[in-house]
């Protein structure tokens, strides 16, 4: 079993649906949980940083961590055309500046 | 501007020629890392350094050395490079400092490996 486990897509959605994207991982010592998004032909970006259990939000994103199911979800709210790009999901057991697991990433296509 | 700079962008070699592929960032970062993209495999790191003289594996290490002489180089070698080390390679780099949003991460643009 991989240590980080996610859905590889694609998944297309029309404008405005609500999108969520989940990862699952095997590691328990993983307490810091990232989500980046990776445009065509770009350097992925850093979206949400959470840490241990619990929800945050900025914007239209939502991360959700439930470490005693191993898994975490990122939501999107209202999407846009403008969000269809590659998620990836990282992991880390010290913080981000340690040694990174990252997902496989899926693509997101948001339909006008 | 704040940036992440790779080079070459583009190299085609063959295997067991060796080769450098630089990163160098501008901002002061502690933290850099380096990171390979393939196809139905997403990213997995390298190889990552918190600080001048201090480097260490990520999940797929082998074939590869990096130093960090200096705060802002992170170099990557391929002592000699095989056909399966043909991929996209990402730097990054950021401040030890916790994070607290996007705009402290920095990915360079990519550097595209074909090893023949």
């Amino acid at each position: 079993q991989k240590e980080v486990e996610q859905d590889p897509g694609p998944l297309s959605v029309p404008e405005g649906a609500i999108v969520s994207l989940n990862c699952t991982y095997s590691n328990s010592a993983f307490q810091y949980f990232m989500w980046y998004r990776q445009y065509s032909r770009k350097g992925p970006e850093l979206l949400m940083y959470t840490y241990s259990s619990g929800n945050k939000e900025d914007g239209r994103f939502t991360a959700q961590v439930d470490k005693s199911s191993k898994y975490i979800s990122l939501f999107i709210r209202d999407s846009q055309p403008s969000d269809s790009a590659t998620y990836l999901c990282a992991m880390s057991a010290s913080g981000a500046n340690s040694k990174l697991t990252f997902g496989k990433g899926i693509t997101l296509s948001v339909r006008p | 501007e704040a940036q992440v700079t790779q080079n070459p962008r583009y190299l085609i070699t063959v295997t067991g020629k060796k080769l450098t592929v630089t990163c160098s960032q501008n901002m002061n970062h502690e933290y850099m890392s380096w990171y390979r993209q393939d196809p139905g495999l997403g990213l997995r790191q390298i190889y990552y350094s918190m600080n001048v003289e201090v480097t260490d594996k990520g999940d797929v290490p082998e074939g590869y050395k990096v130093s960090r002489k200096e705060k802002r180089n992170f170099p990557l070698i391929l002592e000699s490079p095989s056909p399966n080390q043909t991929s996209l390679y990402f730097c990054a780099s950021w401040p030890l400092a916790v994070l607290a949003g996007a705009n402290e991460q920095f990915f360079g643009p990519g550097t595209r490996l074909t090893v023949l």
